[in-house]
């Protein structure tokens, strides 16, 4: 069974802070996907990373894919209370199935 | 928007009952997932629809049903309700499989 561990689970930080989430897996992925998911709404895709040691910037945002595609980080640079949600991690596998990560939960106050 | 809708919203069912689920897929999706979400966790994946054949099914038991139409919509269906089966319900559409999935807003399935 393929597992993807989340760490931090919750975050709770105050806003123009930096913060780091780590998604960990002992299975190879073909690309592995970051979600963020508020309450009362699915999951909205952020990136998608394919490659071994690529590194994509969506604004404040930075993800990064490890080398051996098991394992990713996502920062956030001063983070805003509209970062507020649940960051959902997912390995692509066959057919479109995600294997999503345990989640983190991340509270920005000012 | 993601143009995936689902329905209904919220849904308060007893155990031992019977549920079925709906999902309108992104038009010109031809390929529906459904996910479960249980509480502070991370979706698990159920089953997926392509072309209405499915087509991968995760660790769910047989009372997990679903059904895919011609115009891709999608139904999931759940037998002898228990009350571990309390969970937001959601349904993702890709455009084929493999390309990115565009979720709904969920069910929230409550038995009590």
């Amino acid at each position: 069974t393929q597992l993807l561990e989340q760490s931090p689970q919750f975050l709770s930080i105050q806003e123009g802070e930096n913060l780091t989430v780590y998604c960990n897996s002992s299975s190879v992925f073909s690309s592995l996907q970051w979600y963020r998911q508020e309450p009362g709404e699915g999951p909205v895709l952020l990136v998608t990373v394919v490659t071994g040691g690529e590194v994509k910037k969506l604004k404040r945002l930075t993800f990064q894919f490890g080398d051996a595609r098991k394992d990713s980080s996502l920062h956030i640079t001063a983070a805003q209370t509209g970062d507020t949600g649940l960051y959902l991690c997912a390995g692509a596998g066959t057919a479109s199935k995600l294997t999503f990560g345990t989640g983190t939960r991340l509270q920005v106050t000012l | 928007e993601t143009g995936v809708t689902q329905s209904p919203t919220h849904l308060i069912k007893t155990r031992g009952q019977q549920v079925t689920l709906r999902c309108s897929s992104q038009s010109g999706h031809n390929t529906v997932s459904w996910y479960q979400q249980a509480l502070g966790q991370g979706p698990q994946f159920i089953f997926q629809y392509y072309r209405e054949e499915e087509n991968g099914r995760g660790n769910f038991p047989p009372r997990f049903s679903g059904l895919q139409f011609p115009n891709y919509s999608s139904e999931l269906n759940v037998n002898a309700l228990e009350l571990d089966d309390s969970a937001l319900y959601l349904c993702a559409s890709s455009l084929e499989q493999g390309a990115e999935a565009f979720f709904g807003q969920g069910t929230r399935l409550t038995v009590v």
